[in-house]
């Protein structure tokens, strides 16, 4: 079946570090990808996607590139803030279904 | 537009009574999605359902759970006969129908969340 596994946390970094959070997973068809933010208290908020290899997604200065050969969709930003301190959730979607499988979650605490 | 509601926030029940989560959609939305997020996990797919209709349950516990998406009004997550192990947080999630790209360009694909019940068993 679908999986999707990524890197324990927390990670930890200090403002204006570079972050990487890396994410694999496992699917039977031509998944979508996905980078989901889950901020304390609330409920997710899609951050980014990428529907197709090679596709790059961003936003708000997250990036990921879907990696086809190596199943993959790291999460990037080069220059954290501390309002960037959340818990991210990496997902797919596989083809002809419409549930999310998600990761196991990685929080990320920025210090100032 | 008002998102996902999801109520009530939280939610303490004891063991062997029934817990009615309710899920309003965001307006437009047709389709709704359960997930269950169990402590230190990440969420888990529990069913899809659209207006009447129950389109995949594969995610659901075969006993004691149950959910509808009534014509007028919110969608609910019955659980009945709560045990400690149903102790979550259950998130709602919902999506345009599929002839509408959803308005900010980014296809059918995006469920937008709801802030979940936290449910406490004792």
């Amino acid at each position: 079946g679908d999986s999707v596994t990524q890197m324990e946390g927390p990670v930890t970094l200090s403002e204006e570090a570079f972050l990487t959070i890396n994410c694999t997973y496992t699917a039977t068809g031509y998944p979508s990808l996905f980078w989901y933010v889950q901020y304390p208290g609330e409920g997710l908020q899609l951050l980014l996607k990428a529907t197709k290899a090679d596709d790059k997604g961003s936003n708000k200065g997250f990036e990921a590139t879907y990696r086809k050969e190596t199943t993959s969709f790291h999460l990037e930003k080069g220059s954290v803030q501390v309002s960037d301190s959340a818990v991210y959730f990496c997902a797919l979607m596989d083809t002809g279904r419409r549930a999310l499988t998600f990761g196991s979650g990685t929080r990320l605490q920025v210090q100032p | 537009n008002a998102g996902v509601m999801q109520n009530p926030r939280h939610l303490v029940r004891r063991r062997g009574q029934e817990a009615r989560l309710r899920c309003s959609p965001m307006k437009g939305h047709s389709h709704v999605y359960w997930y269950r997020q169990l402590p230190e996990e990440g969420l888990k797919f529990m069913v899809y359902l659209q207006k009447e209709n129950i389109i995949d349950e594969s995610g659901m516990p075969k006993e004691r759970f149950s959910a509808e998406f009534p014509k007028e009004g919110p969608s609910i997550l019955r659980i009945q006969q709560v045990v400690r192990g149903d102790s979550a947080a259950y998130f709602c999630a919902s999506s345009p129908p599929n002839s509408v790209s959803g308005g900010s360009g980014r296809g059918i694909n995006e469920q937008f969340f709801g802030p979940g019940t936290r449910l406490t068993v004792l």
